[in-house]
């Protein structure tokens, strides 16, 4: 019940395309959940998040959906560049409970 | 604003030999701080984190522990290290729980 799955585990895109990370979770108290970004040999950075009290942020290109009755949470990467391609992680939290990270998604976007 | 430092930012050692690795926040009060070890190509497990000076709690036994001497340091270590503790060690902060954890750099450790 901890877990948060994500899907894919890469995903190859065109320049200028859609890129589309998924994760799901099954804690119904998880309230906070972040999406990270991670360069070959460097820590992750924080990238966008959201709370269940909306079902959609978005910051410049990237954009958070979220599906409270699913229990699954997206991010969407528009106008995909080569400089994205990186490694996702989605991430789930509550109160009194620490992180729990997703796998994570290596996105490489072609030229 | 606040800023994280880990070092070194590699590290190769022989089996059986002790580890520190240390990590410091600035410019904020107070912060929890957290070691996560991410093994290549994979995910993040948390291993130690800390709500305050000398509170620990560990999250996955093992052959490593941690310290926090001051607020806004925290340290990894190893009395012998093993060849299972090759990876890339990374310390994080945040401001309370289910707040945003900001990363460092990490650490590439290669056991030989």
């Amino acid at each position: 019940q901890q877990q948060v799955k994500q899907s894919p585990q890469s995903l190859i895109v065109q320049k200028g395309g859609i890129s589309i990370i998924n994760c799901a979770y099954e804690n119904t108290a998880f309230d906070y959940f972040p999406w990270y970004q991670q360069f070959p040999g460097k820590g992750p950075a924080l990238l966008i998040a959201i709370r269940p009290d909306v079902s959609e942020k978005k910051e410049g290109r990237f954009t958070i959906s979220f599906n409270k009755s699913a229990k699954q949470f997206s991010l969407h990467i528009m106008d995909s560049q080569p400089g994205d391609s990186a490694t996702y992680f989605c991430a789930a939290s509550t109160p009194g409970q620490n992180f729990v990270f997703g796998p994570g998604t290596r996105l490489s976007v072609l030229p | 604003s606040q800023t994280i430092h880990q070092w070194p930012a590699t590290l190769v050692q022989p089996v059986g030999s002790p580890l520190s690795l240390e990590c410091t926040v600035e410019g904020t009060s107070n912060p929890n701080l957290y070691w996560y070890r991410q093994a290549a190509g994979r995910g993040l497990q948390l291993l130690f984190y800390s709500v305050g000076i000398g509170q620990i709690s560990s999250e996955v036994p093992q052959n490593l522990s941690a310290s926090r001497p001051q607020d806004r340091q925290f340290i990894l270590s190893s009395k012998k290290l093993l060849l299972s503790d090759s990876g890339f060690y990374l310390c994080a902060w945040s401001l309370g729980e289910n707040q945003p954890q900001h990363f460092g750099d990490g650490t590439r450790l290669s056991i030989l």
